[in-house]
This record gives structure tokens, C-alpha cells and sequence, in this order.
């Protein structure tokens, strides 16, 4: 079946311009997840869904980071007046639940500001 | 706070030989979940074996294992016949039980080359 798929798969812009990331979970998993990777580094985690739901919005890096999923289907991470400090890989997977243990990744967004 | 280490950035290793990749970790949380995900050049995050907090054996997938040291906290993982294929950025994670969030927590990663 399909896997978790992401939009665009890169991505360059210009300092200062918002940017949108899409990310279409598996189908029937509730969980989705973003992570954000910098060059040669682990990945951080900024936000969960467990439905349409966010609890806790504490790992986003900053104010102009926000996130919004409907349902229980596509997800939008939205990075506003971007700075350079944001270029990365930006990760979204998905699971059936919060208890199952097993993370589906996406490809992942590669963004660049210049 | 919970942390994942990751002390080797690179690691060689002959094709067809075993290596073992370190992590260790740090959490006072009594239930727990440790992973291991493997990352080739293409970029995909691709999950390779799963050990929990409260069980008594060590985890096995195919030629994947991982060398659960509780009183330790170490969680390593060891490739054995290592092929070509192999090569890849490899990352230990762990998901604390009782925050029910499904959050993972990733060290820096480990680059591993297999030589032929």
C-alpha cells in the first residue's frame, strides 16, 4: 500500500518568505508526527497529532512554526518569515496509534533559504 | 531529562564481518522503548528492530540484534555478515512509556561503511 508521502520534496526560498509543508500520512493511522533533521545531525522532534488534535506544541522551534492537520488525514507544517537557521530536512511520519510502536516515515521535505 | 548518545560517528567494517553500534541512554522512566532506524543516502528513515523496557530478551530481526544492558542503559545494535547494502547512517531512539505522546528522542547517528 501507499506510504507516507510529502510535498514538495524540495524546497528553496528566499529569507523572510513563508513556506508550506505537506505531509500525507498512511491511511487509518491517527498518529502523525514532524521531526526536523539539520545536515549530519539527528532528528528533533516538533510536533504530534493524535487525531486532528495537538497537545503539546513545545518542541516547535519557534512562534513562526505552527502546524494544522484535518482529520485524520493530510497534515501542514507552516514555517513563516523563514530564516536560514531553518533550512533542513523537514520529516513527517505516521502510526496507527501513539502506543504502536512502529513510526512510518516519509521521504521528507528538503528545505533551503537563502 | 531523557538523552540518546551516540559515541561513534563513523564505524568501518568488512563485508561479511559483525559490528556493533553503541548507544546508550538516559531516562528515569521506567517504561520505555528503544529503536534503531537505519538511514541509506536516499534520505528514508527505515526502522530496523525494537526493544522494550520490560523485556527479558534481547530483541532479533533477521541479521539485526540489539544488546539490551538495562542496568547499563546501553542499547546496541549489531549487524552481523555485513553486507554492502549496509552502508548507512544508523540512529538509536527512545520513547518514554508514560508520556504517551509517541515521541521519539534520536542520538547524532552513526555513519557505517562496509568494505568489500
Amino acid at each position: 500500500g501507499a506510504g507516507v508521502s510529502q510535498s514538495p520534496s524540495n524546497k528553496v526560498t528566499e529569507k523572510g518568505k513563508d513556506v508550506e509543508l505537506r505531509c500525507d500520512p498512511i491511511s487509518g493511522h491517527t498518529a502523525l508526527y514532524w521531526y526536523r533533521q539539520r545536515l549530519g545531525q539527528g532528528l528533533e522532534f516538533l510536533i504530534y497529532f493524535q487525531g486532528n488534535s495537538a497537545p503539546d506544541k513545545s518542541g516547535l522551534p519557534s512562534d513562526r512554526f505552527s502546524a494544522e492537520r484535518t482529520g485524520e488525514s493530510v497534515s501542514t507544517l507552516t514555517i513563516q518569515r523563514t530564516q536560514q537557521e531553518d533550512s533542513a530536512v523537514y520529516l513527517c511520519a505516521s502510526s496507527l496509534g501513539l502506543s504502536s510502536y512502529e513510526q512510518y516515515f516519509g521521504p521528507g521535505t528538503r528545505l533551503t533559504v537563502t | 531529562a531523557q538523552k540518546i548518545t551516540q559515541t561513534q560517528p563513523g564505524m568501518f567494517v568488512q563485508e561479511k564481518e559483525a559490528v556493533t553500534l553503541d548507544c546508550t541512554y538516559d531516562t528515569s522512566d521506567p517504561s520505555y522503548g528503544l529503536f534503531w532506524y537505519k538511514q541509506p543516502s536516499s534520505g528514508e528513515m527505515i526502522f530496523l528492530i525494537y526493544q522494550g523496557s520490560y523485556d527479558q530478551q534481547n530483541a532479533t530481526e533477521g541479521r539485526y540484534s540489539l544488546n539490551f544492558q538495562k542496568a547499563r542503559k546501553s542499547a546496541n545494535l549489531v549487524i552481523s555478515a555485513s553486507q554492502l547494502g549496509d552502508s548507512a547512517m544508523y540512529f538509536c531512539a527512545m520513547r518514554e512509556g508514560t508520556s504517551n505522546t509517541g515521541k521519539l528522542i534520536f542520538g547524532q547517528g552513526t555513519t557505517l561503511q562496509v568494505k568489500p
